[in-house]
């Protein structure tokens, strides 16, 4: 298995432009996680799907930030308008069942907002 | 809001030598796990322990979860360059919702 990809690696975008984060999660997993890792802050949680349906978006710092899954095999994390505090690298992780399970985590999308 | 504490937040040692990180909480752990991530990479999990006073062993590295459940540490013996990363523990509290502790930057130089 290919494991949990994301795209693009790196992200360089200027102040108030559009940002889609993109992840394919691992299949016949259930569950899909976005998180969003800074040094200040660690490792946070920022929305949870189960069954492509979002569960829990309470991680979710602003309405600039939407999250999508249209089906068991993608997912995007969009930030409009993009602020230079959103620079962070941005992960997408997924399990079987999402409930103390194993996350496997993609490699990361860094963003850089100018 | 349960808070994870991790120290030290850096340590940095020559090949060879042992070290312990340490994870503590402010409220009981759920489960425990401890991840690692390497640079450019997503966190890893190594191990998940539940029972209070457990040890868990994974090649050279030791894992102890405290008896009241608050803390637990990670132990290295004989440290390699492929060491080097992140080390995460996380709070799984029995749901999706993993809190994740401030992370020890570990540096092995050969």
């Amino acid at each position: 298995d290919a494991g949990v990809i994301q795209s693009p690696r790196h992200e360089v975008t200027e102040m108030g432009q559009e940002v889609t984060l993109r992840c394919k999660p691992i299949s016949g997993h259930n569950s899909l996680f976005w998180y969003r890792q800074t040094m200040m802050r660690g490792l946070e949680l920022l929305i949870y799907f189960n069954n492509n349906v979002p569960i829990d978006d309470s991680g979710m710092p602003e309405d600039r930030f939407s999250a999508k899954m249209p089906n068991a095999s993608f997912s995007t994390l969009k930030i409009q308008p993009s602020e230079p505090r959103d620079s962070a690298v941005y992960f997408c992780a997924s399990s079987l069942s999402g409930t103390v399970d194993i996350q496997y985590f993609g490699a990361g999308t860094r963003l850089s907002v100018l | 809001t349960q808070l994870l504490e991790q120290s030290p937040q850096f340590l940095s040692i020559q090949e060879g030598e042992n070290l312990t990180v340490y994870c503590n909480s402010s409220s009981v752990f759920s489960s425990l796990q401890w991840y690692r991530q390497e640079p450019g990479e997503g966190p890893v999990l190594l191990v998940t322990v539940v029972t209070g006073g457990e040890v868990k062993k994974l090649k050279r590295l030791t894992f102890q979860f405290g008896d009241a459940r608050k803390d637990s540490s990670l132990h290295i013996t004989a440290a390699q360059p492929g060491d080097t990363g992140l080390y995460l523990c996380a709070d799984g509290s029995g749901t999706y919702k993993y809190i994740f502790g401030t992370g020890t930057r570990l540096k092995v130089l050969a």
